[in-house]
């Protein structure tokens, strides 16, 4: 089955700073990759998320970039915000009807 | 507020006894997916319905069972419980049950078993 390996496990950036949060991903059949911010008490909430037939996509402070040879796809925030500190999930979907998530970045954006 | 309704916020019970989760999905969604989430596991997949019918099935305990109504609603039963289930339980939903475009999740119920 899918696995998606997800790094780092924290990041603690200065405001203003960019943050990077890379992914790998095993099946190549993997077609969509989204990525979820979960603040403290509440559930995962999509930010972005990129389909297999294109290579970046961007919105406003957040952009996402896919490598399909390489297997990986990478989030990443311009400017951070003190706002932006929360857990970020990827995921990875090939059609087998459910979700595979990596197991979260803790980022920290300091002052 | 994500329309994915979870009932309730917060749960404590003791070893061996039975729970159920409650979670309405997004008004016209289809597919209901529930999710583990330990505090260090990240989100472990359990178990997906369609339209009332199990479509898929992840890591889901033989204590732990799920079903969805005619209305929609699904619920999460967990028995016999034990002090390793004490975790957040997510419910999902998406329009339909074969793409996870849509996928939106509610806010969780907080499982403590003591």
């Amino acid at each position: 089955g899918e696995n998606v390996e997800q790094h780092p496990s924290t990041l603690s950036v200065q405001e203003g700073d960019s943050a990077v949060i890379k992914c790998t991903y095993s099946d190549s059949a993997s077609n969509y990759f989204p990525w979820y911010k979960q603040e403290l008490g509440k559930g995962p909430q999509l930010i972005i998320d990129i389909r297999s037939n294109v290579g970046e996509k961007k919105d406003q402070r957040i952009a996402v970039t896919l490598n399909k040879t390489a297997k990986h796809f990478s989030l990443h925030i311009t400017e951070t915000q003190p706002e932006d500190s929360a857990v970020y999930f990827c995921a990875a979907f090939k059609g087998a009807q459910k979700l595979v998530f990596g197991q979260g970045t803790r980022l920290t954006i300091n002052p | 507020d994500s329309g994915v309704t979870q009932t309730p916020k917060h749960l404590i019970t003791a070893t061996g006894q039975r729970v159920t989760l409650r979670c309405s999905p997004r008004s016209g969604d289809l597919s209901v997916y529930w999710y583990q989430q330990s505090l260090d596991q990240g989100l472990q997949f359990l178990i997906q319905y369609y339209n009332g019918e199990e479509r898929a099935k992840g890591n889901i305990l033989e204590r732990f069972s799920a079903q969805q109504f005619p209305d929609l609603h699904s619920e999460l039963n967990l028995s016999s419980l034990e002090l390793g289930d004490s975790a957040l339980y997510f419910c999902a939903s998406s329009p339909e049950g074969r793409t996870p475009y849509g996928y939106t999740f509610g806010s969780g119920t907080r499982l403590t078993v003591v």
